[in-house]
């Protein structure tokens, strides 16, 4: 079945990029997220890419999508300590299931 | 305010005593769906439903059901709940399934079955 893979932890400094890394076996994805999990809170989508694109950015956040090794990566510059929660990548596919996968979750912690 | 809404937010209850968490959406959004989380496991889709009276499997529906009968509410129904459904569960919902269409999420109910 299908599957998304994330590293499960990354620490960096404030004011540094952070980079989380994704990949997925599902050729068929269609539509790629990412979502961001604070303490205590639901989930909040932060940006989503097509997959006939390669880059999207969207202010600190810039997605890159390399299809062909199945790997969707979320670079935050200038991480903040406000940036500190779990990121989970997602995806879906247009093969009429209407499923969506969710990664393990990466969880960013900021240092001051 | 635009939002989704989950009831209880925590649950304690004992193995086999069936039990219901509401989830209800203000948007009039199409889609609904069931996830649970686990620690180190993400978010597994437990049902999905596109509209009223649609709804389908997702990756761990087991132990589980739902029902779709008004567009707002989307209830999660343990028959027999079992200690390895003790999870943080989240109800989410958007307009439609394309990929424009956000999923908002409810703000969790913790469920720990005895």
């Amino acid at each position: 079945g299908e599957d998304v893979e994330q590293s499960l932890f990354l620490s960096v400094r404030e004011g540094d990029s952070s980079v989380i890394n994704c990949t997925y076996t599902d050729s068929s994805s269609t539509y790629l997220y990412w979502y961001k999990q604070e303490p205590g809170a639901g989930l909040q989508l932060l940006t989503y890419i097509f997959s006939n694109m390669d880059m999207k950015q969207d202010q600190r956040l810039t997605v890159l999508l390399n299809k062909k090794d199945k790997h969707l990566s979320l670079r935050i510059a200038d991480t903040q300590t406000g940036d500190s929660a779990i990121y989970f990548c997602a995806e879906t596919s247009s093969s009429g299931t209407y499923k969506y996968i969710f990664g393990t979750g990466t969880r960013l912690k900021v240092l001051a | 305010e635009a939002q989704v809404t989950q009831n209880p937010r925590y649950l304690i209850t004992v193995t086999g005593k069936k039990l219901t968490v509401t989830c209800s959406q203000n948007m009039n959004h199409e889609y609904m769906s069931w996830y649970r989380q686990d620690p180190g496991l993400g978010l597994r889709q437990i049902y999905y439903s596109m509209n009223v009276e649609v709804t389908d499997k997702g990756d761990v529906p087991e132990g589980y059901k739902v029902s779709r009968k008004e567009k707002r509410n989307f209830p999660l129904i343990l028959e027999s709940p079992s200690p390895n459904q003790t999870s943080l569960y989240f109800c989410a919902s958007s307009l439609s399934t394309g990929s424009e269409d956000i999923q908002y999420f409810g703000a969790g109910t913790r469920l720990s079955v005895l």
